[in-house]
């Protein structure tokens, strides 16, 4: 069966920090991948999504960026962390054709202070 | 633009009640439609998901969701609420391209009462 963990669980940053978050899916091959932010407990904002090794499509231009390495791994960077930039940080795979379901990571709970 | 709606912020229902949770959708061509369910600092869990064929959806945890085309909706319904099941609901709906990108509404709170 498929698995998806992200690492760290937590973290607490300071202003003008850099930033990785890592998410690898174990179980499958060649999934699609997602990196989402929840700001305030509600709404998820798609930040990047990939289709394959060193595809990545940006969704909102911002003090993000991200980089999958390797088929199964997906990493969320920032060279200069923001206030902004705190919140619930998930990461999301997928596989196969249309109509496929998105499965979710426990999350990054992220506090940049 | 391809976009999905929950009007409620928070449902509130007692336990042993019937529950529904809304979602209308606006899509351009077939919609594909996911409801995921959110438990405090946890990750989203698939619930139930409507491609194509029967209206009514069965998912996990006995809820089941009905697809309403003409009114567009997507609703979400258990005919026995759980305190259990008080969580955060998202709505989604799957965009027309081949990057399988969800577009998930704002989320309902449901507050199930003992």
């Amino acid at each position: 069966s498929q698995t998806i963990h992200q690492w760290p669980a937590t973290l607490v940053q300071p202003v003008g920090s850099p930033l990785s978050l890592e998410c690898t899916v174990e179980g499958t091959s060649n999934p699609n991948l997602y990196w989402y932010r929840q700001a305030a407990g509600r709404g998820l904002q798609l930040l990047f999504y990939s289709v394959g090794i060193g595809q990545i499509s940006s969704e909102v231009p911002q003090n993000l960026s991200a980089s999958r390495p390797q088929d199964r791994q997906f990493i969320l960077s920032s060279k200069k962390l923001l206030l902004s930039d705190s919140g619930f940080y998930l990461c999301a795979w997928s596989i196969g054709g249309f109509g496929e379901t998105q499965y979710f990571g426990p999350g990054t709970r992220l506090l940049v202070l | 633009a391809q976009s999905v709606a929950q009007p409620e912020d928070q449902v509130n229902v007692a336990e042993g009640n019937p529950l529904t949770v809304k979602c209308t959708y606006s899509v351009s061509g077939n919609p594909y439609l996911f409801w995921y369910v959110q438990y405090p600092n946890r990750g989203l869990q698939f619930l139930l998901k409507y491609i194509t064929g029967d209206n009514l959806v069965k998912g996990s945890y006995g809820f089941e969701a009905e697809f309403n085309k003409s009114q567009t909706s997507f609703h979400l319904k258990k005919p026995s609420a759980l305190v259990s099941d008080s969580a955060l609901y998202f709505c989604a709906v799957r965009e027309a391209s081949n990057t399988g990108k969800l577009i998930f509404g704002q989320g309902t709170t449901l507050q199930v009462k003992p």
